[in-house]
């Protein structure tokens, strides 16, 4: 089973919005609407911010949004802050063995 | 407050085995799938696998199965990872995590949820 692909790096300015994506298949992304993102700050905990493609979790920003089209989902961050510089992984289930599949990664970066 | 605390990381040979725990606080742990999630370094995030709530059920990433096994004790609110015939390839931090939303009926997967709470991580180093 792949990984799903992200961009390395995304960066914005403060204020700013950005959008992240996440390429799948027919058989993870495209095929179920169970993706989640997940923030990580390094030496932390992983923090959910999005689960079922649009949902967010209790006490996770608004401006945090998540959606998908065909096999690609996206997490977009908007009026970015200086606290949202950290690592995001985009995560699906997958109708592989392997029953969850994450992304590659992509570092985001506040200018 | 939900916390996960993962312990039992170290240096280790290769060969050799391991076993991880995560003890549980803040939520009623008996209720819960737990997974195990790892990072190998320089690399991003792989799903190793869950178990449920009662233990009666897990599942594994192929990469890894055959030589994981994911248990729990809900006495005690602790989950474990034990890992045999460890190579440098295991070399990661290993996260547990708390399922959320996650169903199966007969041990078939009908709902897939997500992983609502984190642990910090246990950090493994395979070499001789």
């Amino acid at each position: 089973q792949s990984a799903l692909t992200q961009p390395a790096s995304v960066s914005g300015s403060p204020g700013q919005s950005i959008t992240i994506s996440c390429t799948g298949t027919s058989s993870d992304v495209g095929g179920y609407n169970y993706v989640s993102w997940y923030q990580h700050h390094p030496g932390k905990a992983p923090k959910v911010m999005i689960y079922d493609v649009n949902n967010r979790p209790s006490g996770v920003s608004n401006r945090f949004s998540g959606s998908k089209s065909g096999n690609t989902a996206s997490l977009t961050i908007s009026g970015l802050q200086a606290e949202d510089e950290a690592e995001y992984y985009c995560s699906s289930y997958t109708s592989s063995n392997t029953l969850a599949v994450f992304g590659t990664g992509t570092k985001v970066t506040v200018l | 407050q939900v916390q996960l605390v993962e312990s039992g990381g170290g240096v280790v040979q290769p060969g050799t085995s391991l076993t991880l725990s995560c003890v549980a606080s803040g939520l009623t742990f008996s209720r819960h799938g737990m997974h195990w999630v790892r990072q190998t370094p320089g690399k991003g995030l792989e799903w190793v696998g869950v178990i449920s709530d009662d233990g009666s059920n897990q599942y594994y990433a192929d990469s890894v199965k055959g030589r994981f096994t994911i248990s729990r004790d809900n006495s005690k609110n602790t989950l474990y990872l034990q890992v045999n015939s460890l190579s440098a390839e295991d070399t990661a931090v290993y996260y547990c995590a708390k399922d959320r939303n996650t169903r199966a009926v007969r041990g078939v997967i009908t709902q897939w949820g997500y992983l609502e709470y984190w642990g910090q991580g246990a950090l493994v180093t395979v070499s001789s």
